[in-house]
C-alpha cells in the first residue's frame, strides 16, 4: 500500500523567507506526483503536477522537484508572503491499488508579516 | 470559464439514513473523482468516472456509490450512514484521468448525527 508522508505538520516562518516542503512515499511506481494548496473550508488548488518522467517543474514562485529512486519531492516557495498561508498536500498516483491517488496529510503554513 | 460546483453546501442527516451529493465539473472534463476529508484519516479517494463508467475505486464499503450522466454532472450517494462518515467530501474534474491536473469543488460537508 502507497503511503505518503509529509513533514513537518506545521511550519511558521516570516514574511519573505522561502519555504521548503517536503512529501515523500514508499513505492516509485507512480504516474504522477501533484502539489496542492487548501484555504480553511475550500477544497484543493493544483498547484504544480510532475509527471514520472520529469525531475522538476516551476510555476512563477512555485518550484517542485520529485526524485522516483529515492520516494521524495520537495516544494519551494520563493519569497513567501501571507497570502501563501495554506495547508500544502502532496497526492501521488501510483500502479498500486489500481490507478488511485494517495493523498498525504499535508503541511500547514503561516507566513507571518 | 466555470468551476467545479458542488451542492449542497453543508449537509446535516441522521444515522441509518442515506445522502446524495451533486458535482458539476468544469465544461469540456469528462472525468470526475470524489474524495473524502477528515481529521483522523485525512484526504482519500473514492471513486473516479469517466463517460458514465466507474473507471477507479478506492477503499471504501458498498454503501457508498455513485454515477455520472451523460453530460459528465456526477452524483455519489451513501446509504446507511453512520457516526463516522461526517466528513467533507470533496469531487474533482479532469479533463481526461487521474493523470492530469484535477480541479476541486470546495466540497460538501456531511454531519451525521
Amino acid at each position: 500500500k502507497q503511503e505518503v508522508t509529509q513533514i513537518p505538520a506545521a511550519l511558521s516562518v516570516p514574511e519573505g523567507e522561502n519555504l521548503v516542503l517536503n512529501c515523500s512515499f514508499t513505492d516509485s511506481a507512480i504516474y504522477n506526483l501533484q502539489w496542492f494548496r487548501q484555504d480553511p473550508g475550500k477544497g484543493l488548488t493544483s498547484l504544480l503536477l510532475i509527471q514520472s518522467s520529469q525531475r522538476e517543474q516551476t510555476s512563477g514562485r512555485l518550484n517542485a522537484s520529485l526524485d522516483k529512486s529515492s520516494g521524495r519531492s520537495t516544494l519551494y516557495i520563493a519569497a513567501s508572503q501571507p497570502g501563501d498561508s495554506a495547508t500544502y498536500l502532496c497526492a501521488v498516483l501510483g500502479f498500486i491499488n489500481d490507478y488511485k491517488l494517495s493523498f498525504g496529510a499535508g503541511t500547514t503554513v503561516t507566513v507571518r508579516a | 470559464k466555470a468551476g467545479v460546483t458542488q451542492t449542497p453546501r453543508y449537509l446535516i442527516k441522521t444515522r441509518g439514513q442515506q445522502v446524495t451529493l451533486s458535482c458539476s465539473p468544469i465544461s469540456g472534463h469528462r472525468s470526475v473523482s470524489w474524495y473524502q476529508q477528515t481529521p483522523g484519516q485525512g484526504l482519500q479517494f473514492l471513486f473516479e468516472y469517466f463517460s458514465e463508467t466507474q473507471r477507479n475505486k478506492g477503499n471504501f464499503p458498498g454503501r457508498f456509490s455513485g454515477r455520472q450522466f451523460s453530460n459528465s454532472r456526477s452524483e455519489m450517494n451513501v446509504s446507511t450512514l453512520e457516526l463516522g462518515d461526517s466528513a467533507l467530501y470533496l469531487c474533482a474534474s479532469s479533463f481526461s484521468d487521474l493523470n492530469s491536473p484535477l480541479h476541486f469543488g470546495n466540497g460538501t460537508r456531511l454531519t451525521v448525527t
